[in-house]
């Protein structure tokens, strides 16, 4: 079985635009949470997202936002972006009510704002 | 809400050398503790858990009990190898929200 995949694997973006990002979770699971990495820290929760309706978000600007699709894909935008948004955005799938027990996460997308 | 503590890297070792990571935690209620690792350019990897007080967590010859009387969670392992290098990240979770520690940086030389 594929694990939780995440594209693109890199992307350049200019101060200013906007960027999607997007995450496959594993097969069976219909829980996806996002997390923003910066480099030399731990992971900071974004959201998280479990049949399309959002059941938690972090301390983010609304610049952030999520959705999911009924196929329980994910979708991370980030608008006007600052330099400071460059970092690895992790995605992370669950079995519903199994995130007590864990969660697998993808590759991540390597965000760099220029 | 939920937040961990984890000791300060990096930390070098010597092959078979014994290592252990500091993790401490502060949470309402009784969350699951989680150890992840992260190789260079790699997303985490779960490394082990533990969902329950006196609950001990292994895998890889890594090891951590969860110590509700200590709030502890701290990573062990007997002798490690050049394969071990990584950054090693202590996590705490209830229900939906994963908060993890600052991460160590550990690497082994042979």
């Amino acid at each position: 079985d594929a694990g939780v995949t995440q594209s693109p694997t890199h992307l350049i973006k200019t101060r200013g635009q906007q960027v999607t990002l997007r995450c496959s979770p594993i097969s069976g699971h219909k829980s996806v949470s996002w997390y923003q990495q910066v480099l030399g820290q731990g992971p900071q929760f974004i959201f998280q997202y479990y049949e399309k309706e959002e059941r938690g978000r972090g301390n983010f600007p609304d610049r952030f936002s999520a959705r999911q699709f009924p196929n329980y894909s994910s979708e991370l935008n980030v608008n006007a972006l600052l330099l400071g948004d460059s970092a690895l955005y992790l995605c992370a799938s669950s079995l519903p009510g199994q995130g007590n027990y864990g969660y697998t996460f993808g590759s991540g997308t390597r965000l760099t704002v220029v | 809400g939920n937040s961990v503590t984890q000791m300060e890297g990096p930390v070098t070792l010597s092959e078979e050398a014994f290592l252990t990571i500091n993790c401490t935690y502060t949470a309402t209620g009784y969350p699951s503790l989680f150890w992840y690792v992260q190789y260079p350019g790699e997303g985490l990897q779960l490394l082990l858990k533990a969902t329950k007080a006196d609950d001990k967590g292994s895998n890889k010859g890594f090891e951590a009990t969860y110590r509700k009387e200590t709030t502890s969670f701290h990573l062990e392992k007997g002798s490690v190898q050049v394969s071990d290098s990584a950054v090693y990240f202590c996590a705490s979770t209830n229900d939906y929200k994963l908060s993890f520690g600052a991460g160590t940086t550990v690497t082994v030389r042979a």
